[in-house]
């Protein structure tokens, strides 16, 4: 079955970047995307990436895509406080048009 | 524009009672979901909506009941809450005819049942 697999804790010091990996299994996404969690609210969309894509970039973040490797990551140039949160990965699997699956978030922590 | 409003946002239940989580979005989106998120197990589709009169069943439906009451609601339901069921839940909603199909989230409803 289609699932998305990513760490839960990630720590770095601020000013440095920050990479969060995720896998995927399904082969047939469309659509790959980052939602950010801040404490206490909702997922946010942050970027996607269409599956015909090899690379994102949007001011600090930056996506990649491997298809072969089935393996989406992003960046985060600068870290900053601002930038700690849960970071969800997810993917629009082409089984279904409407169901999207997350992965189970990754936590970024920002030391000073 | 509000985007998506849950109801309430925060709950406590005793074991067996029942209750009704609310959502609403102003968007116009054909799809809705109802999602709960626990500790290291990221979201679980509880069910989706693909668009007005259609519900359908996601990873973990066991305890809950949903309706489309229209276009723009879709409401979530404990019929006898369990602790198990304490949880974060999130709602959803979408418009999977855009290919993107990005999914916009309310605020959460944070549920404790003791």
């Amino acid at each position: 079955g289609e699932d998305v697999e990513q760490s839960l804790f990630l720590s770095v010091r601020e000013g440095d970047s920050s990479v969060i990996n995720c896998t995927y299994t399904d082969s047939s996404s469309t659509y790959l995307y980052w939602y950010k969690q801040e404490p206490g609210a909702g997922l946010q969309l942050l970027t996607y990436i269409f599956s015909n894509m090899d690379m994102k970039q949007d001011q600090r973040l930056t996506v990649l895509l491997n298809k072969k490797d089935k393996h989406l990551s992003l960046r985060i140039a600068d870290t900053q406080t601002g930038d700690s949160a849960i970071y969800f990965c997810a993917e629009l699997g082409g089984s279904s048009a409407s169901k999207i699956i997350f992965g189970s978030g990754t936590r970024l922590s920002i030391r000073p | 524009n509000a985007g998506v409003t849950q109801t309430p946002k925060f709950q406590v239940l005793k074991t067996g009672q029942s209750m009704t989580l609310q959502c609403a979005q102003d968007m116009n989106h054909n799809s809705m979901y109802w999602y709960r998120q626990d500790p290291g197990m990221g979201l679980r589709l509880i069910y989706y909506s693909a668009s007005e009169g259609t519900t359908d069943k996601g990873e973990v439906p066991n305890g809950y009941n949903v309706s489309r009451l229209n276009k723009r609601e879709f409401s979530l339901r404990l019929e006898s809450a369990a602790p198990s069921q304490t949880s974060v839940y999130f709602c959803a909603s979408s418009d999977f005819r855009v290919a993107k199909n990005i999914q916009y989230f309310g605020a959460g409803t944070r549920l404790s049942v003791l």
